[in-house]
C-alpha cells in the first residue's frame, strides 16, 4: 500500500526557519498537496496548498519537485505559537483517489 | 462565517453501548467527511459525502458504524456496538468544491469518545 511519510518530530528555535518534508510515491495526477496544523484538543487547520514548483502565502511556502514524490513545508522564523503536530494531505491514485493524512510531525520551538 | 460544529465534544460510554455524534458543516459546502483520530496517529478517513450521496466509505467498519446526511446538510455518525479500540477524535471537515480531489478541508473541533 502507498503511503505517506513524515518525520515524527523536530526541534527548532524562535526565529529560525523549519522544513518538514512530507514523501508520496503514488500521488494522483490531478490532486493537490495540502498541509495542515493541529494543536490539542483542535481539528486540523489549513496552512498551505500546491500542485507544483512553489507557492506561498502569508505564514508559509510549499515547495514541490517537479516528480511530485515529496513536498517540503517551509515556516519562516517561527515562533513558540508554531509548536503543533503537522500534517501533509494527498490523494493515493492506486487507492482510488483514497485521502491519505501523514502520520504527522510533531514541531518543538523552543524559546 | 460560522465554522463546522460538532456535538457533543465529549463522550464517555461502556463497551457494547452505542453512541452517536453530529456535525454541522460550513454552509454552503457540499462535500462532509467524517474522519477518526487515534491519540498519536493522523485523521484516517471514515466517510465522505458529496451532497447526500456517499463518495468514499471504503474505511468505515460498516458492521457497527454508520453515517448519513439525509438533506444534504448536517450528518449523524453512529457506532453500535462500541468497542474498546473505538476510543479516539471524531473529526468533522467540510469543503466547497464539488469536484472531488484533494479539497480545502475546514475542521470542526471534534468529539472525543472514550470507551471504558
Amino acid at each position: 500500500l502507498a503511503k505517506t511519510t513524515q518525520p515524527i518530530s523536530m526541534d527548532s528555535y524562535e526565529g529560525q526557519e523549519v522544513n518538514i518534508t512530507c514523501s508520496h510515491n503514488n500521488i494522483a495526477t490531478n490532486d493537490y498537496i495540502t498541509w495542515y496544523q493541529q494543536f490539542p484538543s483542535q481539528g486540523p487547520r489549513f496552512i498551505i496548498q500546491g500542485y507544483k514548483t512553489k507557492v506561498t502565502n502569508e505564514v508559509a511556502s510549499l515547495f514541490i519537485p517537479a516528480d511530485r514524490k515529496s513536498s517540503t513545508l517551509s515556516l519562516p522564523r517561527v515562533s513558540l505559537s508554531d509548536t503543533a503536530v503537522y500534517y501533509c494531505l494527498v490523494a493515493v491514485y492506486n487507492q482510488g483517489g483514497k485521502l491519505i493524512f501523514g502520520q504527522g510531525t510533531e514541531l518543538s520551538v523552543k524559546p | 462565517e460560522a465554522g463546522v460544529a460538532q456535538s457533543p465534544r465529549y463522550k464517555i460510554i461502556e463497551k457494547r453501548q452505542s453512541v452517536a455524534f453530529w456535525c454541522n458543516p460550513i454552509s454552503g459546502h457540499a462535500t462532509l467527511y467524517w474522519y477518526q483520530q487515534i491519540l498519536g496517529q493522523g485523521p484516517k478517513l471514515l466517510i465522505q459525502f458529496q451532497n447526500n450521496g456517499v463518495v468514499d466509505d471504503s474505511q468505515l467498519p460498516k458492521d457497527r458504524f454508520s453515517a448519513e446526511r439525509l438533506k444534504g446538510v448536517d450528518s449523524t455518525l453512529k457506532i453500535q456496538p462500541a468497542k474498546l479500540e473505538d476510543s479516539a477524535v471524531y473529526l468533522c471537515a467540510s469543503s466547497s468544491r464539488r469536484t472531488g480531489g484533494t479539497e480545502t478541508q475546514y475542521f470542526g473541533p471534534g468529539t472525543r469518545l472514550l470507551v471504558l
